[in-house]
């Protein structure tokens, strides 16, 4: 079954170094996604990416992240200069909307655990 | 915009028990709506989901959902509780073309005592 495959599985930065988190979604999808959930809290979203730009974001999402389709295979999600609160769970998702039958659930990967010290 | 309301962060009941976790959902359009479960330390595994065919809906582990549209709820459901139900439930929901993005609700951590 196809999936949506994400690494590294886990990460630990130094506070103000750059990060950047990779994910290979599944092949036929178009629409791709960060979210992101800190320990014990709710999954939050944070960036929609479809056609090569990004679709929708939110106020989490601001100049310290980008996200890129660097190779027509990658997404990738860079965070320029991690702080502390950045630590969470990093997830990608994909889903393929718009074909018939298509009832738009998104397909998550296995996630990256981010730590900043 | 949409949103779901999930009420109660922590459910417990006991081995063979009803489970029960509630959500209720905003939505200006028609929405879609799913149910996502967590196991400690994984990724988010659709459970069930509702696209407007069938108000009853059936998933994955013996979990099943109603959306009532007058309640404007999407209640997960599962009649006999197993020790390895325990994981975190997430409400979502979408518009109903799928081209939105999907929110979550806060998420219902489930304990089931032996």
């Amino acid at each position: 079954e196809p999936e949506v495959t994400q690494t590294p599985s886990h990460q630990v930065t130094q506070m103000g170094q750059e990060v950047i988190l990779r994910c290979v979604p599944i092949s036929n999808h178009l629409y791709f996604y960060w979210y992101r959930q800190i320990l014990g809290q709710k999954v939050e979203f944070l960036v929609s990416f479809y056609n090569n730009e990004i679709s929708e974001k939110s106020e989490i999402f601001d100049d310290q992240f980008s996200v890129e389709r660097p190779d027509g295979s990658n997404f990738t999600l860079k965070i320029r200069s991690t702080k502390l609160e950045d630590s969470a769970m990093y997830f990608c998702a994909s889903r393929s909307v718009g074909a018939p039958g298509n009832t738009g659930e998104l397909f998550f990967g296995e996630g990256s655990r981010l730590t900043v010290l | 915009a949409q949103s779901v309301t999930q009420l109660g962060s922590h459910v417990s009941v006991s081995e063979g028990a009803l489970v029960l976790l509630r959500c209720n959902y905003s939505s200006s359009v028609p929405p879609y709506l799913f149910w996502y479960v967590q196991y400690p330390n994984q990724g988010l595994q659709l459970l069930l989901k509702y696209t407007s065919a069938a108000t009853l809906v059936k998933g994955i582990n013996g979990f099943e959902a109603e959306f009532k549209k007058s309640e404007t709820s999407f209640h997960l459901t599962k009649p006999s509780a197993h020790m390895s139900d325990a994981a975190e439930y997430f409400c979502a929901v979408s518009d109903a073309g799928g081209y939105q993005k999907v929110t979550f609700g806060i998420g219902t951590k489930l304990q089931v005592i032996p």
